[in-house]
C-alpha cells in the first residue's frame, strides 16, 4: 500500500516570503499522480497543483511550483511571495495510475502560518 | 464554490444512533468519494462510487454502508455511532472512474459529533 508523508506538523512564513513544505511517498508503482491540497479554516479542500509522475517537468501554478524528485520519491510546494491568505493546512496525496480504485492517499498535513 | 454539496452541514446525535449524510456530484461526474477527518487520524478514504457501482472501498467500518443512486446523488449510512466516529465527513467527486489525472472536487463536509 501506498504512504504519503509530511514531515513538517508545522511551518510558518513571513508576508511576501518563499516557502517549502516537504512531501515524500513509499510506492511501487511506476504510473501515478501526485497533488497538494490546501484546507483553509473554512475547512474547504482546494486543489493547489498537481504532477503526473511520467512528466519531467515540474508543475507550476502562478506562485505555487513543485519540485518533483521521482527517483527520490518527494514531492514539496514551494510557495513564493506568500500572502495572508496562504495559511492554512495542506495536504500532499498521491492517486495510483494503475488501479481502479481511484481514491487519493492523502499525507496528515502540514499547518503553514503566515506572519504579517 | 466546488459545485459538490453536502447535507447536512452539522449533526449532533448520541452513541447507538444512526445517521445518513447525502451527496450531491458536480453536474457530470459519475465517481463520488467519501473521506473521514478525524484530529487524531488525518484524512481516511472510505468508499468510491462510480455510476452507480462500489468501486473501491478503504478503511470503511462495517457499521457504515453507501450508496450511489440513479441520478448520481451517494448516501453514507453510518449505524450503531461510537464516540470515535465524531469527525468531519467529505463527499468528493470526479468526472472519471478509471485512472486519470482528473481532479477530485470536494464538497463543504458534514461535521458529525457523536455524543
Amino acid at each position: 500500500a501506498q504512504t504519503v508523508t509530511q514531515s513538517q506538523p508545522e511551518m510558518s512564513v513571513q508576508e511576501a516570503e518563499t516557502v517549502t513544505l516537504s512531501c515524500t511517498y513509499d510506492t511501487s508503482e511506476s504510473d501515478y499522480y501526485l497533488f497538494w491540497y490546501k484546507q483553509p479554516p473554512s475547512r474547504q479542500m482546494i486543489l493547489v497543483i498537481r504532477q503526473e509522475a511520467y512528466k519531467q517537468q515540474n508543475a507550476t501554478e502562478n506562485r505555487f511550483s513543485v519540485n518533483f524528485q521521482k527517483a527520490a520519491k518527494s514531492f514539496s510546494l514551494k510557495i513564493s511571495d506568500s500572502q495572508l491568505g496562504d495559511a492554512a493546512m495542506y495536504f500532499c496525496a498521491y492517486r495510483s495510475a494503475e488501479t481502479d480504485g481511484q481514491n487519493f492517499v492523502f499525507g496528515p498535513g502540514t499547518r503553514l502560518s503566515v506572519l504579517p | 464554490d466546488s459545485g459538490v454539496t453536502q447535507t447536512p452541514k452539522h449533526l449532533i446525535t448520541a452513541t447507538g444512533q444512526r445517521v445518513t449524510l447525502r451527496c450531491s456530484p458536480r453536474s457530470g461526474d459519475l465517481s463520488v468519494y467519501w473521506y473521514q477527518q478525524s484530529l487524531d487520524q488525518g484524512l481516511q478514504f472510505l468508499i468510491q462510487y462510480y455510476n452507480g457501482e462500489e468501486r473501491a472501498k478503504g478503511n470503511i467500518l462495517e457499521r457504515f454502508s453507501a450508496q450511489q443512486f440513479p441520478d448520481l446523488h451517494s448516501e453514507l449510512n453510518l449505524s450503531s455511532l461510537e464516540l470515535g466516529d465524531s469527525a468531519l465527513y467529505f463527499c468528493a467527486s470526479s468526472v472519471a472512474g478509471t485512472a486519470s489525472y482528473n481532479e477530485q472536487f470536494f464538497g463543504p463536509g458534514t461535521r458529525l459529533t457523536v455524543l
